[in-house]
């Protein structure tokens, strides 16, 4: 098992603008998986993503892979208040026997 | 659905006091995990079940710590004796498949307090 690295640590944007994050891995992978916590909840999937694909749309959510840089981000386009949050990734390997997460990116949102 | 079901939402305890955390995981799901989340150490593991059984209990910071799952719609974390650096929030999850194809769904947590 291993743990992504989420940057930056902490982000501060105004509604309609974009969120960009990302995460950094260490070993191959068999996918990537996105997690939104808000405060004072439990983490919610956001997306997943195999290491065959290299970009993924969910709504105003869009993930991209480069495994070559064992790399991910995610990109949150018009920002909304209701974004605030901590992101979590967590990189999935062939073994995977539990996901282990990093510290995250608190992203706030400024109405 | 319900989603992963945590109680007590918070807990108040006294130092030495037993407390024990439940979760009902989601029908069908086949495993179970157990969070705890502080602000220093972050996201944490502490153990994990499969089909009820314990699968890996590395992360369990003490001999205080205990987890039981009787059956597969039931869980139970107990701390006892419980000290103050034990105050965190408690996460239960439950996934339906192995190496994460699935995602993890997590219930809302349980604050604990020791004061």
């Amino acid at each position: 098992s291993q743990q992504g690295e989420e940057d930056p640590q902490a982000l501060s944007i105004q509604e309609g603008e974009n969120a960009t994050m990302n995460c950094s891995y260490k070993t191959s992978i068999n996918n990537l998986q996105w997690y939104r916590q808000n405060s004072g909840r439990g983490l919610v999937h956001l997306i997943l993503i195999r290491s065959n694909e290299r970009e993924k749309h969910s709504g105003r959510l869009r993930v991209t892979l480069d495994t070559s840089k064992k790399s991910s981000s995610l990109l949150i386009t018009a920002s909304r208040a209701a974004d605030t949050a901590s992101y979590f990734c967590a990189p999935v390997t062939d073994n995977t026997d539990k996901l282990i997460f990093g510290t995250g990116t608190r992203l706030q949102v400024f109405p | 659905d319900a989603g992963v079901i945590q109680s007590p939402r918070h807990e108040v305890t006294e130092m030495g006091q037993e407390v024990t955390l439940r979760c009902k995981p989601i029908s069908g799901h086949d495993y179970l995990f157990w969070y705890r989340q502080t602000m220093m150490r972050g996201l944490e593991l502490l153990i994990y079940f499969n089909n009820n059984v314990p699968i890996d209990d590395s992360g369990m910071p003490e001999d205080r710590f205990s987890a039981k799952m009787p059956n597969a719609s039931f869980s139970t974390l107990k701390i006892q004796p419980s000290e103050p650096r034990d105050s965190a929030v408690y996460f239960c999850a439950s996934s339906f498949e192995t190496n994460y194809n699935s995602p993890l769904h997590f219930g809302n947590g349980t604050r604990l307090t020791v004061t």
